[in-house]
């Protein structure tokens, strides 16, 4: 399996504001994923990340809230923009093999006051 | 649109006790199905999968068969341990038109488990 890390692993934000989430895995990957996870409630896809294309979103998130770059085949960012107290969540990236698993990073827990 | 569902909780037990955790899922095609775990302070984990029908998952003394006839993948563990308390989530993932997998995984809403001695 894939060793994914995050930074930074949690921030303290005011609103209005933005905060850029890294994501580095050890290994090259086809697709990685971006995931929320507010308090106390399930994952929720936010966008799905190709190399050397754009991001595909779903439903309820939108490129100008939640920017995404993925440069190369080891490394993606996830912005949150313009960041209001209900964006306060843990945010996940994963990653995809043929063998039909994801592996999670370990998370960035973002609060906004 | 592709779902899963997950028994309420949380679900507390004692130590040695059996372990079910029901699940069912909504889907247009043919899933693939997970259980992830998430230990206190840790980040999601795979615990086990099974990617067709009557395929049997199983890890660390826990157990799921893909039931396509009822659509379900209940998670089993004939004996808890303290160390087993966690938030279990249910997944599934559709495979691409290719048949190969990278697809997103749909989750469950989570269920909290506690074990006590």
């Amino acid at each position: 399996s894939a060793v994914i890390s995050q930074k930074p692993s949690r921030d303290i934000c005011q609103r209005g504001t933005s905060l850029t989430i890294q994501c580095q895995v050890d290994s090259q990957v086809t697709m990685m994923f971006w995931y929320r996870q507010q308090p106390g409630q399930s994952l929720t896809l936010i966008a799905t990340a190709n190399q050397g294309s754009e991001a595909t979103y779903e439903s309820g998130f939108v490129i100008d809230k939640f920017p995404i770059s993925r440069p190369n085949l080891t490394f993606s960012t996830l912005t949150v923009s313009n960041m209001s107290p209900e964006d306060s969540s843990i945010y996940l990236c994963s990653v995809g093999n043929r063998d039909y698993e994801q592996y999670f990073g370990p998370g960035t827990r973002l609060t906004v006051t | 649109g592709d779902s899963v569902t997950q028994m309420e909780g949380p679900v507390t037990l004692s130590e040695e006790a059996f372990l079910t955790i029901n699940c069912t899922y909504t889907a247009t095609g043919y899933p693939s199905l997970f259980w992830y775990v998430q230990y206190p302070g840790e980040g999601l984990q795979l615990l086990l999968k099974a990617t067709k029908a009557d395929d049997k998952g199983s890890n660390k003394g826990f157990e799921a068969t893909y039931r396509k006839e009822t659509t379900s993948f209940h998670l089993e563990k004939g004996s808890v341990q303290v160390s087993d308390s966690a938030v279990y989530f249910c997944a599934l993932s559709l495979a691409n038109a290719g048949g190969t997998s990278y697809g997103k995984l749909t989750f469950g809403q989570g269920t909290i488990l506690t074990v006590h001695p």
